[in-house]
């Protein structure tokens, strides 16, 4: 079972709201991503988490807040977002280890939020 | 630079035809890995073949098949019998050496995939 789950599947937000993105997994991998894909482009890397712990954060603005509450589950917190920051935001998963990962580790994505921002 | 380029925007294939999306890569690192997704216009990003820098034998999954020609520095990939169903977006991606955690996958641009019956 390689399955990731994102909800919600659709967001529409304003400028001054926050809300929250959810991702699930149950395939016990350890390492945990966020991307955000605008339309017609590949995925750009957001976050990484790996057994619990941010380890990667591609310079994204704080109005991202990610959170990794355990290691099935990561969030993405949204505040005070711009029109431009619509997009699909995809949740990926991959099975993670200590110390360094080889290059045939496989990341699983979810089937993505679509976001809004008014 | 960029690590990974796709040259076809986009193509039209006729169903029950084979079909070969290009993908040619830049690294120094001689360990790596080449994969292949799926993306449908419902978003998800759908898994299809995998190939290491040092396999010996080009990868396949069912009638996914990858070309490996490492010299030449391409991993393109061949749908064969093509269905309906692939009609898609279609991104190769590489992931480079023995890295610290999260090392990030680098997409190509991607190759828009049109079935036609």
């Amino acid at each position: 079972d390689t399955e990731v789950t994102q909800t919600p599947k659709h967001l529409v937000m304003g400028m001054t709201n926050k809300k929250s993105l959810k991702c699930e997994q149950h395939m016990g991998h350890r390492a945990m991503y966020w991307y955000k894909q605008k339309a017609k482009k590949p995925p750009e890397l957001m976050f990484v988490y790996s057994y619990e712990k941010l380890s990667i954060n591609e310079s994204v603005p704080s109005r991202f807040s990610p959170e990794c509450p355990n290691s099935s589950l990561l969030n993405l917190h949204l505040h005070a977002l711009q029109p431009e920051d619509s997009a699909l935001y995809l949740c990926a998963s991959s099975q993670g280890r200590v110390g360094r990962y080889p290059p045939g580790e496989t990341q699983y994505f979810g089937p993505g939020t679509r976001l809004l921002v008014l | 630079a960029q690590k990974i380029t796709q040259t076809q925007p986009g193509m039209f294939v006729q169903e029950k035809e084979a079909v070969t999306l290009d993908c040619t890569y830049d690294t120094s690192d001689p360990s790596y890995g080449l994969f292949w997704y799926k993306q449908p216009s419902s978003g998800e990003m759908i898994f299809l073949i995998y190939q290491g820098s040092y396999d010996q034998q080009n990868a396949t999954e069912g009638r996914y098949s990858l070309n490996f020609q490492k010299a030449r520095k391409s991993a393109n990939l061949v749908i064969s019998a093509s269905q309906l169903g692939d009609s898609a977006m279609y991104f190769c991606a590489m992931r480079e050496g023995f890295k610290a955690a999260g090392n990030k996958l680098t997409f190509g641009g991607g190759t828009r995939v049109l079935v036609k019956p």
